[in-house]
């Protein structure tokens, strides 16, 4: 089994311009979810997709922050008019439950640095 | 709401020696999830060991074992003869009837030769 990956590792972008990441999760993992984690803290949830609907969302997640699975398999995370305190690192993790609630497995995340 | 508090911003320790690296809680769910995870610098997050809130056995696993509190809400880590490769960045979380995780701040571990 693959971990979850993400693309691209890093990215540097001026402020006002879209990016968007992408995330794969492990195959057969049918949860996907996205965290935001700045320096010196603990990774903050964003939001979270069962296959392809996405169930939950925080308050984090401006109108500015979108994020798809369309197919239920890999995800986007689209953040558009960036601002300097979007630079973060954009974490994804996946699941697969089998029971309430099962063990998150994280991909190596985006560092976003928005000059 | 939950919450999770490491108060310990940085921890060392000598190889082969014993630490335990502490965290609280809170929560109003009846049923929940404890974890610690290790991020490495400059690596992606792994988990460590997991604790199922309704399970009064502590975890385990090989040099890593939990002291889980439940009615002080506590959940401290021991790491057991720590090893170079235990350096890292330890984050305790918590996962109630959303299935989103609610991490501390982390604590940072250094391992001495």
């Amino acid at each position: 089994d693959t971990g979850v990956s993400q693309d691209p590792r890093h990215k540097i972008t001026k402020r006002g311009q879209n990016v968007t990441f992408r995330c794969d999760p492990i195959s057969e993992h049918n949860r996907l979810y996205w965290y935001r984690q700045t320096l010196g803290q603990g990774p903050e949830f964003l939001t979270y997709f069962q296959n392809e609907a996405q169930l939950e969302k925080s308050r984090l997640l401006s109108d500015r922050f979108s994020a798809e699975r369309p197919k239920g398999s890999f995800s986007t995370l689209e953040i558009q008019r960036t601002e300097q305190g979007d630079s973060a690192m954009y974490l994804c993790a996946s699941s697969h439950p089998r029971g309430l609630q099962e063990t998150q497995y994280f991909g190596p995340g985006t560092r976003l640095l928005v000059l | 709401a939950q919450t999770v508090t490491q108060s310990q911003p940085e921890m060392s320790v000598q190889e082969a020696e014993t630490v335990t690296l502490s965290c609280t809680y809170d929560t109003s769910e009846s049923d929940y999830y404890l974890f610690w995870y290790k991020q490495p610098p400059s690596r992606q997050m792994i988990l460590v060991i997991r604790q199922e809130a309704y399970k009064q056995q502590n975890a385990t696993e090989n040099r890593f074992s939990v002291n889980f509190q439940k009615a002080a809400k506590s959940f401290s880590l021991k790491i057991s003869d720590s090893q170079l490769g235990d350096a890292a960045m330890y984050f305790c979380a918590t996962q109630g009837g959303s299935e989103k995780l609610v991490f501390g701040k982390g604590t940072k571990l250094t391992v001495n030769p």
